[in-house]
């Protein structure tokens, strides 16, 4: 079966620098997607990874490496408004895209 | 700029009822989602449309039924609503299938009693 694996619930410090990894078994690959959710809200796109590397937006940056099977998705000089759940997303080989249950990432002063 | 407006925000139903989700978006983008999002769950896919006329079975499609009869409208209904459909239910787009980058509703809180 198909199986996106991120951690449930992870807790930092603003200012500092938190990793959300995400492990998956699909059934081939055409890109791995990475969407912020906040509480209540809809998730909104964040990052795309479909070769191997870092991809970097701002404070945001994204790594793919496609022989491990991992993805992880690296935030930098935490703010309290990144406090939100993170969603890892992969699409298979029939385009449709497999999603993680979401990591919920909680921002302490 | 209204990207996708879903309603209604929030409903409660009674189980056996018909209800139907609306969702309306202004990007003249070819393809529509519809999923469901429950605690502990990925994002599942209930329906989808790759452009206007077409409609495919996602991974829960089963007491769903849905439309494409234009590019910006792509109802959801449920014809005859149970308690395990009690979720928060999003419309989403993107401008092409095939693309991981899509655009989400607010969402439809629906709750089945």
């Amino acid at each position: 079966g198909q199986n996106i694996d991120q951690p449930t619930e992870m807790t930092a410090t603003e200012g500092a620098i938190v990793q959300i990894n995400c492990t998956y078994q699909t059934s081939g690959f055409n890109g791995l997607f990475w969407y912020q959710q906040h509480a209540g809200e809809a998730p909104t796109f964040l990052s795309y990874n479909v070769l191997d590397g870092l991809e970097e937006k701002g404070r945001f940056s994204s790594f793919l490496s496609r022989s491990k099977g991992y993805s992880y998705l690296l935030l930098k000089e935490l703010q309290m408004k990144d406090s939100a759940s993170y969603l890892c997303a992969v699409m298979d080989s029939n385009y449709q895209l497999i999603w993680g249950a979401g990591t919920k990432l909680i921002i302490k002063p | 700029i209204a990207g996708i407006t879903q309603a209604p925000t929030s409903q409660i139903l009674a189980a056996g009822r018909r209800m139907t989700l609306r969702c309306t978006q202004d990007m003249r983008h070819n393809a529509m989602y519809w999923y469901r999002q429950d605690l502990g769950l990925g994002l599942r896919l209930i329906h989808y449309s790759n452009t206007a006329g077409t409609t495919g079975k996602g991974e829960v499609p089963d007491g769903y039924s849905v439309s494409r009869a234009n590019t910006d409208d792509f109802p959801l209904t449920l014809a005859s609503a149970v308690p395990s459909q009690t979720s928060v239910y999003f419309c989403a787009s993107s401008g092409t299938s095939g693309t991981g980058e899509l655009f989400f509703g607010e969402g439809s809180r629906l709750t089945v009693l």
